[in-house]
Parts: structure tokens; C-alpha cells; sequence
């Protein structure tokens, strides 16, 4: 069972448009954090919520964790092709150490 | 720097071989992970160490075995390797009873299997 699921799964831009990645479930996590994996190496991580209707922002990149803690938003603003990669999504139920990752979504920014 | 690193990039392997995946974390992290990435399918949980010689299952634990001898290595055996094995597998690790659960992860081995 997919507990997280990650829409779109594929997403193709021009330069300098906006884009937003989502993450749902029907479960609640403690936490959600953000990846991002470059072609041939591991994830690395973005940023991290914890509380509902928190909103981070990193550089051009906003977050939002939902109200109910059972989904999450990636924003991307004026995308770059450095922004080209493979975002991730991973909750967590609890102070267990194990996450729960979305399938991902590929995103290529075309110069 | 934090830093986790896996013994290689690029694995080609037989059927039926005994096949041995290497990681190290230099961060003292009590939790370690064993992943595999297949696409449209996220990463998928294989094992996981809580401790030295502790291991609990992850999702997809069915001709995999692992060990963990030292707090610094986790290795994740393949007893018989298979084609449908074929994948990228991803180490990570992390400190436990950290509540974010943040995990560090390696740069993956490809590994295949013919």
C-alpha cells in the first residue's frame, strides 16, 4: 500500500515558470520532509515541517505542510535548470527513524 | 561534512551469485537503512539497524540479509542474486530518537544482474 502519493509523477518546464509538486495521504505524520536526488547520487535533503500549516521557504522553493498533517506542497518559483531532478517526499509516523517515502516526482527545467 | 558512503557505484553481477553491498556512515548515527529505487516506485525500505547486531525488516526484506557488526557499517548481502534484484540501492543513516527522523544518505550502487 502506497501510503504517500506524489503528483505529478513527471513534470517538463521551460525556464522561469512556476510549478508545484503535491504529497497526500490519508495518514498523519509527525513530520515531512523534502528531498531532492540529482541523476547518480543519493537524496539530499531540502527541508523538513513538522507543524500543520507551517510554511518554509528556501531561496525560490516554498513548503507547506497541510493543517491536518497529511499532506504537503513544493512550490517552485521562476524554476532553473539547476531545479532538474528528482524530488522526493518521505513521512514520518513517529520517533521510530523510518520514513515512508512518495514515489517521487522527475522534474526537467529546459533552458 | 557529514558523510555516507557505499563500497561501489556500479555493480554487474551472475545469477546466482553471492553478492555484498557496503556502507559507511562517519557520523556515529545509531539508525542505518538499507533501500532499494526502483522507478515509480519511490525507495522502498529493504532493512534496517537500530544498534549494533540489531535489525528489524523493512518492506521488502525476501532475499536479502544484512549485518551490522560495528556502528559505523551496515552491509546488505544478497544470498543468490536474481534478475528481478536488478536496482539502485541507497544507504542512509541517521540519530536515534532524533524526532525529525532526518536521514543522510549515501551516493547508491547500480547494481545488475544477469
Amino acid at each position: 500500500t502506497q501510503l504517500l502519493e506524489q503528483s505529478p509523477q513527471f513534470l517538463s518546464i521551460q525556464e522561469g515558470e512556476n510549478l508545484t509538486v503535491y504529497c497526500n495521504s490519508s495518514s498523519v505524520f509527525s513530520s515531512l520532509q523534502w528531498y531532492r536526488q540529482e541523476p547518480g547520487e543519493g537524496p539530499v535533503l531540502l527541508v523538513t515541517v513538522v507543524t500543520g500549516g507551517e510554511v518554509k521557504k528556501l531561496k525560490r522553493l516554498t513548503f507547506q505542510f497541510g493543517d491536518a498533517r497529511k499532506d504537503s506542497s513544493l512550490h517552485i518559483t521562476a524554476a532553473q535548470p539547476g531545479d532538474t531532478g528528482l524530488y522526493l517526499c518521505a513521512g514520518a509516523r513517529s520517533n521510530t527513524g523510518k520514513l515512508i517515502f512518495g514515489q517521487g516526482t522527475t522534474l526537467q527545467v529546459k533552458p | 561534512d557529514v558523510k555516507v558512503t557505499q563500497s561501489s557505484r556500479y555493480l554487474v553481477k551472475r545469477t546466482g551469485e553471492k553478492v555484498f553491498l557496503e556502507c559507511v556512515q562517519d557520523m556515529d548515527h545509531e539508525n542505518m537503512f538499507w533501500y532499494r529505487q526502483d522507478p515509480g516506485l519511490g525507495l522502498r525500505l529493504i532493512y534496517f539497524s537500530y544498534d549494533v547486531k540489531m535489525k528489524e525488516k523493512g518492506d521488502i526484506p525476501e532475499g536479502y540479509s544484512v549485518s551490522r557488526e560495528k556502528k559505523e557499517r551496515f552491509s546488505l548481502i544478497l544470498e543468490s542474486a536474481s534478475t528481478n534484484q536488478t536496482s539502485m540501492y541507497l544507504c542512509a543513516s541517521s540519530l536515534r530518537g532524533e524526532i525529525y527522523n532526518e536521514q543522510f544518505f549515501g551516493p547508491g550502487t547500480r547494481l545488475t544482474v544477469l
